[in-house]
């Protein structure tokens, strides 16, 4: 049940907005949201409950349609300092009682 | 920095053999978590343990084994390595047992080659 995340790849300019999209086959309880750039370890974004919560980091934000079964990652007025590959993480509770990761989107911010 | 602790960071070994990750959670988290990122597999979620206590299982071979001591510390042991095992190896900690609602904070990580 691992999500698919869209588009795979981005390239902007500074100062340009971007979406990444994060899609489930099945009923979500949480994502989980994580960048990571190269050779670091993830750091921790946000995590969106069901119920169509959406939070805040920074420029950051996220949905969470639970209808849907899919979260959004809204990145505005990126810096350059937002390149890296981002993570959605589901948690689907029950029997998969853990965080699936999704491939990743790599976020290209140039100047 | 997370607050995270693992040792060693490289490690290089060669078929068969044995090796053991060490990771210091957070100061006062109670959970500890051990993820494995390779190129073919992505991020994947290994093992929880919570205070102790093993607390979810994903896709952990038969080879590999965690636990948890009683300073929270905890170690991940690999066994008769094969050169599929290569990978960088996580280790995450959390305040609270609940993976679905928690943050996970994520230590520098150990880069396994296995020749």
């Amino acid at each position: 049940q691992q999500p698919v995340q869209s588009p795979q790849a981005v390239i902007l300019r500074e100062g340009e907005d971007a979406v990444i999209n994060c899609s489930s086959s099945k009923a979500l309880y949480s994502v989980h949201w994580y960048r990571q750039k190269h050779g670091e370890a993830p750091v921790f974004l946000m995590i969106l409950l069901k119920g169509g919560e959406q939070k805040g980091h920074e420029k950051i934000s996220a949905s969470f349609n639970e209808k849907k079964q899919q979260s959004s990652l809204y990145l505005t007025a990126s810096q350059l300092s937002y390149s890296g590959t981002y993570f959605c993480a589901p948690y689907y509770g029950g029997s998969q009682g853990n965080l699936i990761f999704g491939k990743g989107t790599k976020l290209s911010v140039k100047p | 920095d997370s607050g995270v602790t693992q040792t060693p960071k490289h490690l290089i070994t060669a078929t068969g053999q044995r090796v053991t990750l060490r990771c210091s959670p957070r100061s006062g988290d109670l959970s500890v978590y051990w993820y494995q990122q390779s190129l073919d597999q992505g991020l994947q979620f290994l093992i929880q343990y919570y205070n102790g206590e093993e607390r979810a299982k994903g896709n952990i071979l038969e080879r590999f084994s965690a636990q948890q001591f009683p300073d929270l510390h905890s170690e991940l042991n690999l066994s008769s390595l094969e050169l599929g095992d290569s990978a960088l190896y996580f280790c995450a900690s959390s305040a609270r047992p609940q993976m679905g609602t928690d943050t996970q904070y994520f230590g520098p990580g150990t880069r396994l080659t296995v020749l």
